[in-house]
């Protein structure tokens, strides 16, 4: 079963403009893991937040975390159609074991 | 450093058939885990191997099955073979280190068509 929903399902915008994405889950994690994938493609790991930060940086990406509310979001600026993909944010608990989310669906359009 | 390996990309198999899915983790790496992503269920969890033992296993028929080798490849079997496991398989390795995150890494997938 999913961990939880990602928000929106899908997003379409113009290259250049920032993509934020949202995702919850519904249990205490260690850490939480974002993920990209294109189509028919592996998941490529994009950053890893851990359960006691709140928010950090990787290139043009974005990542917070509020344990409190049990959500993220990730924050693409100034995207590119390269970052054309679907994004799925990842929780894990004590074990190994990854629960992932719906996924988002980004359209980026020149 | 090489990424997490699996082969085949591609197979297709007929109802009824076995399959075993191959997977060499990134060199370091000692804990391999299994995912299978369907459009309907999304990405479902299979199970874990760390130092060839099975860590955790996911909500799976006893017809998925898996193994380690003692120098972290591993490898997962389906049997009987069913239209519904027509599937991504996504094998996963990290070094399951608890002090600075536990990064999981993917590799490209083995496609699964059952016919």
């Amino acid at each position: 079963s999913q961990q939880g929903e990602e928000d929106p399902q899908a997003l379409s915008i113009q290259e250049g403009e920032n993509a934020t994405m949202n995702c919850s889950y519904k249990t205490s994690i260690n850490n939480l893991q974002w993920y990209r994938q294109n189509s028919g493609r592996g998941l490529v790991h994009l950053i890893l937040i851990r359960s006691n930060e709140r928010e950090k940086h990787s290139g043009r990406l974005r990542v917070t975390l509020d344990t409190s509310k049990k959500s993220s979001s990730l924050l693409i600026t100034a995207s590119r159609a390269a970052d054309t993909a679907s994004y799925f944010c990842a929780t894990d608990g004590p074990a190994s074991k990854l629960t992932f989310g719906t996924g988002t669906r980004l359209q980026v359009t020149l | 450093k090489a990424g997490v390996t699996q082969t085949p990309r591609y197979l297709i198999k007929t109802r009824g058939q076995q399959v075993t899915l191959s997977c060499s983790p990134i060199s370091g790496h000692r804990s391999v885990s299994w995912y299978q992503q369907t459009p309907g269920q999304g990405l479902q969890f299979l199970f874990e191997y760390f130092s060839e033992t099975q860590r955790n296993k996911g909500n799976f028929p006893g017809r998925f099955s898996g193994r380690q080798f003692s120098n972290s490849r591993s490898e997962m079997n389906v049997s009987t073979l069913e239209l519904g496991d027509s599937a991504l398989y996504l094998c996963a390795s990290s070094t399951r280190a608890r002090d600075s995150g536990n990064t999981i890494y993917f590799g490209e997938g083995s496609w699964l068509t059952v016919v």
